[in-house]
């Protein structure tokens, strides 16, 4: 089984500073890592995701996050927030080789201010 | 393509009641998953299609719901009868493969009153 922390409910911010949303797991297998964005009422859309390769992942809106193996981490940044950057982030798991089931963390709400 | 198509968007139904929430993933998939949003336990999976096929259910809260996928096209989660602390947004997602991004439905909100 799996578990996910994401250690930060919200995140008040301002506009053009620069931010990081917290995530660690736990599993006894190796598991792909995802981020993925809600905006108010809205579904899930897909920020970026790790497989394998270079820990460093870039995805879409300007965000990035990295692998720590060691410390059973990825967290999400961004150099420079935007308003619309306002919504909530969900980091999750999913085992290798079991089928895309994600096991979620518990979102964190970026608020990003003027 | 539309991408996921859930309906209704909202339901209001009295307690007791069944509810029938309806999910057409993306033409082409082969995956096809049930998530509940709430405030107090996040987002959980339900239960797992693939090749319309259940392949992990262990998620479903209890006898009260069911869940089926007739065709690649087609799914429902029922949920009879139904309890206020039923109320939730439940998410359809579908994906194609292993290791492939899930895409969401926009989901239904399900107010049990």
């Amino acid at each position: 089984a799996q578990s996910v922390t994401q250690l930060d409910s919200q995140v008040p911010v301002f506009e053009e500073a620069p931010v990081e949303l917290r995530c660690n797991y736990s599993s006894s297998v190796s598991v792909y890592l995802f981020w993925y964005v809600q905006y108010p009422n809205q579904g899930l859309q897909l920020l970026l995701k790790y497989l394998s390769g270079s820990t460093l992942v870039k995805g879409i809106n300007g965000f990035e996050a990295e692998f720590n193996k060691s410390q059973t981490s990825f967290h999400l940044r961004k150099p420079s927030v935007h308003i619309s950057d306002t919504a909530e982030y969900f980091c999750a798991v999913s085992e290798i080789n079991a089928g895309n089931m994600l096991t979620f963390g518990g979102g964190t709400r970026l608020m990003v201010k003027p | 393509d539309a991408g996921v198509i859930q309906s209704p968007r909202h339901e209001v139904t009295e307690m007791g009641q069944e509810v029938t929430l309806r999910c057409k993933p993306i033409s082409g998939h082969n995956s096809l998953f049930w998530y509940r949003q709430t405030m107090m336990r996040g987002l959980e999976l339900l239960i797992y299609f693939n090749n319309n096929v259940p392949i992990d259910d262990s998620g479903m809260p209890e006898d009260r719901f069911s869940a089926k996928m007739p065709n690649a096209s087609f799914s429902t989660l029922k949920i009879q009868p139904s309890e206020p602390r039923d109320s939730a947004v439940y998410f359809c997602a579908s994906s194609y493969g292993i290791s492939t991004e899930a895409f969401f439905g926009q989901g239904t909100r399900l107010t049990v009153v």
